[in-house]
């Protein structure tokens, strides 16, 4: 149980163009979605958490108009990079938690690739 | 702001030795923990998690020890195994947040050696 996919697993794009990595809860209802973005090395930094149905709530520094989230149903929460540059290239990587659970439970994780 | 590591601190055992991974938390409204494997290329894997009104969880060749005086966790790994190496990181969550979103230690790299 408690299966979190993630797609794509890898995706490489040219500057300018915008990316959408979707994240889904397979066998659960996952209330609250988070995203995270990882560098080599670093441990997890959360970029914004997001409530299904509600808007998403940014970590301090996270451009909202740069990553889009929706989190329109309980086991489906995506993450768009719009007009992507280089500097966006990391390993983006969402948990999924059920309703009064405390446990968050990870996809994958992503792979971005920024010409 | 959430924790980045500047750093990885590593740790290397030998195949079948036991592993000891530590963890200092600074937060004492923290009152649930838990610990992460995470592989190269991969996304965290749960291990274990702990409450703060318990001091001691067991799992499959896995113990968490919680001491709160101190604020400090542990993960203990029993008889590690290769596939045991990984990254391992703890993190915490505040009753403090609603949103119940965890904070994240540095990270420590277990390196299994035949």
């Amino acid at each position: 149980g408690a299966v979190v996919s993630q797609h794509p697993s890898r995706v490489i794009c040219k500057s300018g163009t915008s990316v959408k990595i979707e994240c889904r809860s397979l066998d659960f209802q996952a209330t609250t979605m988070f995203w995270y973005r990882q560098f080599p090395k670093q441990s997890l930094m959360l970029m914004a958490t997001s409530n299904e149905g509600s808007k998403a709530t940014y970590e301090q520094g996270v451009e909202k108009d740069k990553f889009l989230i929706n989190h329109a149903s309980l086991t489906l929460s995506t993450l768009t990079v719009t007009s992507a540059h280089p500097e966006d290239s990391s390993f983006y990587i969402c948990s999924a938690r059920a309703e009064s659970a405390d446990t968050q439970y990870f996809g994958p994780g992503t792979r971005l690739t920024v010409l | 702001g959430e924790s980045v590591g500047l750093h990885l601190p590593t740790l290397s055992v030998q195949e079948g030795d036991n592993s000891i991974i530590n963890c200092a938390y600074s937060n004492s409204a923290s009152d649930y923990f838990i610990w992460y494997k995470q592989e190269s290329g991969k996304g965290p894997q749960f291990i274990i998690d702990i409450r703060s009104n318990m001091d001691k969880r067991q799992g499959q060749r896995v113990t968490v020890l919680l001491n709160k005086t101190v604020k400090h966790l542990s993960l203990q790994i029993a008889a590690t195994q290769p596939g045991d190496s990984a990254v391992y990181f703890c993190a915490e969550r505040s009753w403090e947040n609603q949103g119940g979103k965890l904070i994240f230690g540095q990270g420590t790299e277990l390196s299994v050696k035949p």
